[in-house]
């Protein structure tokens, strides 16, 4: 079984300037979630979407970050404008139903805010 | 507050020791805590499982046991080899109704030395 996909898996940018994550989930699960990992700190969850649709983005700063899984299937983590701060690893993963019961990770997107 | 606090914050070990994780946590009621492990520049794994009615659970040289009274859980390696080093993070499952959140310590960072 393939496990999450994502894209790319480091990035370098200057703050003030736009970045987007892809990530494709195992087939089949119908959770996807989006986690930022700052050094030495574990996860914090940024999004969470059942299906198409979002099920908590309470922790997502929506001025500069925004997500979406038009098809329900894959999905996109943008960051406009970047901030120094939002230098981290960016984590997806994804469980088959809602209560993530398991949830599988992928390996992940560092980004570096200069 | 929901919380999960994880020691020591990091460890170095000598190839062939054991070592002992430890994780106290607040959440309650919960559906289950989970031991992950996470390699450097790699998502987390699932190590073990417990409900909050199991006290021990096994994965080869991992054991994880959970005392619900005291709400604390360990993690403890046994012959420890050099792909031990990493990261390991003690995750709890709120119960909450409708979807869970995923409550993540901050790790405690692993190095075995030869």
């Amino acid at each position: 079984e393939a496990g999450v996909a994502q894209s790319p898996r480091y990035k370098i940018i200057e703050k003030r300037q736009s970045v987007a994550f892809w990530c494709n989930p195992i087939s089949g699960h119908a959770t996807l979630y989006w986690y930022q990992q700052i050094l030495g700190q574990g996860p914090k969850l940024l999004i969470q979407f059942q299906n198409n649709g979002v099920v908590d983005d309470s922790q997502l700063p929506k001025d500069r970050f925004s997500a979406e899984r038009l098809k329900g299937v894959d999905s996109t983590l943008k960051i406009q404008p970047a901030k120094l701060e939002d230098s981290a690893v960016y984590l997806c993963a994804s469980s088959l139903d809602v209560e993530g019961t398991e949830q599988f990770f992928g390996p992940g997107t560092r980004l570096t805010v200069l | 507050k929901n919380q999960v606090e994880q020691s020591p914050q990091s460890l170095i070990i000598l190839e062939g020791k054991n070592c002992t994780l430890q994780c106290n946590y607040t959440v309650s009621p919960f559906s289950n805590l989970r031991w992950y492990k996470q390699d450097t520049g790699r998502g987390p794994v699932s190590l073990t499982i417990m409900t909050f009615s199991e006290n021990t659970k096994s994965n080869g040289r991992y054991t994880a046991t959970l005392d619900a009274d005291t709400k604390q859980s360990s993690l403890h390696i046994t012959a420890s080899q050099l792909s031990d080093s990493a990261s390991y993070i003690c995750v709890v499952t709120p119960i909450s109704g409708g979807y869970n959140k995923l409550i993540f310590g901050a790790g405690t960072r692993l190095a075995v030395h030869p």
